[in-house]
């Protein structure tokens, strides 16, 4: 079984298009993040989730917003899209609570290209 | 805050040579420490880790030793091979602070 998924693996769209990007982890982990990995393969973190406190990355443009209809799943929602948004997409969970070493777990990537 | 620097790659070499991909990090109370690896057009994997100072981290050949007195996590391998080829990041979990930091990553291309 896959541990953390996301789909799709590859979405390509056009400018001003709105999208959506979905993650799913089975580990029973309490946080889930989204990373944003540009082309010479820094990442940046966007949001980290628990069910108790959202974190956004102040430099993430007020366009992307994490839903979380559980705490199984935080998907990743793109409006009017732009140019700069093509990267790689990363989902990935970790266990904060007590006793959890922190320690992440990726899912395989969306490239997002926008045209 | 916290932070991480690794050493600028590309990192070029030939099959079965020494790898040291160097790692310093910046934290205000005491982190784990890791080391991912990201083949190409993957995720990233945890490759080891370690959590307090004087532990090493080991995996597929691969080392890398906690070091409080110089604030270092270096990953060493003795003999590299072509499917070695990846981008390594080095991280920290800041436990106090609750915030998971990554370095910039250093790219590893071994060379037949």
């Amino acid at each position: 079984d896959t541990a953390v998924s996301q789909t799709p693996k590859y979405l390509v769209t056009q400018m001003g298009n709105d999208k959506s990007i979905k993650c799913e982890q089975n580990l029973g982990h309490d946080t889930m993040y989204w990373y944003k990995q540009d082309s010479k393969k820094f990442l940046k973190i966007m949001f980290s989730y628990n069910n108790k406190e959202l974190i956004i990355n102040e430099t993430v443009p007020n366009r992307f917003s994490p839903k979380s209809p559980d705490k199984a799943h935080l998907n990743l929602h793109i409006n009017s899209l732009e140019l700069g948004d093509s990267a790689v997409y990363f989902c990935a969970s970790s266990e904060r609570s007590a006793g959890g070493r922190g320690e992440q777990y990726f899912g395989p990537g969306t490239r997002l290209t926008v045209t | 805050g916290n932070s991480v620097t690794q050493m600028e790659g590309p990192v070029t070499l030939s099959e079965e040579a020494f790898l040291t991909i160097n790692c310093t990090y910046t934290a205000t109370g005491y982190p784990s420490l890791f080391w991912y690896v990201q083949y190409p057009g993957e995720g990233l994997q945890l490759l080891l880790k370690a959590t307090k100072a004087d532990d090493k981290g080991s995996n597929k050949g691969f080392e890398a030793t906690y070091r409080k007195e110089t604030t270092s996590f270096h990953l060493e391998k003795g003999s590299v091979q072509v499917s070695d080829s990846a981008v390594y990041f080095c991280a920290l979990w800041d436990n106090y602070g609750q915030n998971f930091v990554f370095g910039p990553g250093t790219r590893l291309s071994v060379l037949p």
